[in-house]
């Protein structure tokens, strides 16, 4: 497609259950960007992909969030056991290898954890 | 030092008239300034970067400022239409953008008829 997909659009979950979140970039993106945006919290930053290998995996927020992309294209993120305070739009970027163009953003899923 | 500070939190303009957010950074090294704006329900959409080799950008009615030595930065948009009424965020990176982004908290703009 022509800008980054995500998927669902919108995910209603219970407590304690495991949810997984999808990213398609835009093709030929080498790095993709998981941000999280709350009311309380902003827009913030969870982890990025470089190919398939994370450099930086600082924003996760705790062990119970997990992130992979496979063959350097889609990328599902993973919450275990979700709590109330993990709802929140999830947003997922891309851009070129070097970052010139500057960062696309997907239209995000929203995560309501009941 | 990672933080960037963006002001006002919600700004009210009248059509026509022109349309001002401030943010400020301390990280120097951040070297890459974009914004972004949000329709409610979408996700931001990239609407003019600067880097700091230069003062001013603009694109159509939307300029950006950039003042170094006080690390501040500001979109201006001229001319604002009831259409530009979103959300808008400010952001920094190092690494020319292939970093993270750290945003600003967000100025919700309401251009008025």
């Amino acid at each position: 497609g022509a800008g980054v997909s995500q998927s669902p659009s919108n995910k209603v979950t219970e407590k304690g259950k495991d949810v997984e979140l999808r990213c398609d970039p835009i093709s030929g993106h080498t790095a993709l960007y998981w941000y999280r945006q709350s009311l309380g919290q902003g827009l913030e930053f969870l982890i990025y992909f470089q190919g398939n290998s994370a450099p930086d995996k600082s924003g996760l927020p705790s062990d119970r969030f997990s992130a992979e992309r496979t063959g350097g294209s889609v990328s599902t993120l993973t919450i275990q056991r979700t709590q109330q305070e993990d709802s929140a739009v999830y947003l997922c970027a891309s851009t070129t290898s070097g970052g010139s163009v500057g960062q696309f953003f997907g239209p995000g899923t929203r995560l309501t954890v009941l | 030092q990672q933080q960037v500070k963006q002001s006002p939190q919600s700004l009210i303009v009248q059509k026509g008239g022109i349309s001002i957010i401030n943010c400020a950074y301390e990280n120097t090294a951040f070297d890459y300034f974009p914004w972004y704006q949000q329709f409610p329900g979408k996700g931001p959409a990239l609407l003019i970067a600067i880097r700091p080799d230069v003062s001013e950008k603009k694109e159509g009615r939307f300029t950006i400022s950039f003042n170094k030595s006080a690390k501040q930065f500001s979109l201006h948009i001229m001319d604002s239409q009831p259409g530009d009424s979103a959300t808008y965020f400010c952001a920094a990176s190092a690494s020319g953008g292939y970093n993270k982004l750290i945003f600003g908290a967000g100025t919700r703009l309401a251009v008025h008829p």
